[in-house]
C-alpha cells in the first residue's frame, strides 16, 4: 500500500514562495503512475493544481499554471510543488496524491497524502 | 475548461434511508469520472471511478450511474459512517487537459 507524506513550511509570507514536498513509500515513483497536488481552503471545496508523470512530464491548472511549478526527484523517491507570488487566497489544506494509471482510473486520484495547511500571512 | 456542478449542496437523510446526489458536466466526459467521500480533518477518499466501478474495498451500498454531462451517487440504506462531504471529478482526456471538481455535496443526517 502505497505512502504519501507532505512537508513544507506552514507559514509563507505574502508575495514570496510556497514549497511542499510529498514523500512517497512502498512503492518507486521511477516505476510508473503520476502523481498529483490539490488544495482545498478553509471550509471549501477542492481545487487541482497539476500533475507531474514518472518521466518528468506535468500538467497544471490553467488558473494556477503561470505560478506553480511541479517536479520529481525519483532518487529520493519524492515530488515537490512551488507556487511563486503567493496571496492570502493561497491559505489551503495541500494534498498530494497519486493518479491512477490504467483504464477507467486513468486520472483519478487512488491515494492521498494527509495533507498539510499552508497559511499565507506576514 | 470543463465545469462540474454538483446538487444539492446540502443534503438531509435518515440513516437506513436513500442517498441520491448528482453531479453535471459543461460538456460531455464520457463515463471519465470519479466520486470521492470526504471526511472532516480526513483526505478524500475515493468511492467510483468510471462513473460506475467501485474502488478497492468501497461497500456494495455505494454505485454510480450516468454518462456524458450527468451523473448520480446513490447510497443506499445509508449508515452513520456515510455522513461526510462528496466530491465528483471529472478527468476526460487526461492527460494533458484538465481535471476538475465539483464544489460538494454534504451528506447529513436528518
Amino acid at each position: 500500500q502505497v505512502q504519501l507524506q507532505e512537508s513544507g513550511p506552514g507559514l509563507v509570507k505574502p508575495s514570496e514562495t510556497l514549497s511542499l514536498t510529498c514523500a512517497v513509500s512502498d512503492y518507486s515513483i521511477s516505476s510508473g503512475y503520476s502523481w498529483g497536488w490539490i488544495r482545498q481552503p478553509p471550509g471549501k471545496g477542492l481545487e487541482w493544481i497539476g500533475s507531474i508523470h514518472h518521466s518528468g512530464s506535468t500538467d497544471y491548472n490553467p488558473s494556477l499554471k503561470s505560478r506553480v511549478t511541479i517536479s520529481v526527484d525519483t532518487s529520493k523517491n519524492q515530488f515537490s510543488l512551488k507556487v511563486t507570488s503567493v496571496t492570502a487566497a493561497d491559505t489551503a489544506v495541500y494534498y498530494c496524491a497519486r493518479l491512477g494509471r490504467t483504464g477507467a482510473s486513468a486520472g483519478t486520484l487512488d491515494s492521498w497524502g494527509q495533507g498539510t495547511l499552508v497559511t499565507v500571512s506576514s | 475548461e470543463i465545469v462540474m456542478t454538483q446538487s444539492p449542496a446540502t443534503l438531509s437523510v435518515s440513516p437506513g434511508e436513500r442517498a441520491t446526489l448528482s453531479c453535471r458536466a459543461s460538456q460531455s466526459v464520457s463515463s471519465n469520472l470519479a466520486w470521492y467521500q470526504q471526511k472532516p480533518g480526513q483526505a478524500p477518499r475515493l468511492l467510483i471511478y468510471g462513473a460506475s466501478t467501485r474502488a478497492t474495498g468501497i461497500p456494495a451500498r455505494f454505485s454510480g450511474s450516468g454518462s456524458g454531462t450527468e451523473f448520480t451517487l446513490t447510497i443506499s440504506s445509508l449508515q452513520s459512517e456515510d455522513f461526510a462531504v462528496y466530491y465528483c471529478q471529472q478527468y476526460n482526456n487526461w492527460p494533458p487537459g484538465g481535471i476538475a471538481f465539483g464544489q460538494g455535496t454534504r451528506l447529513e443526517i436528518k
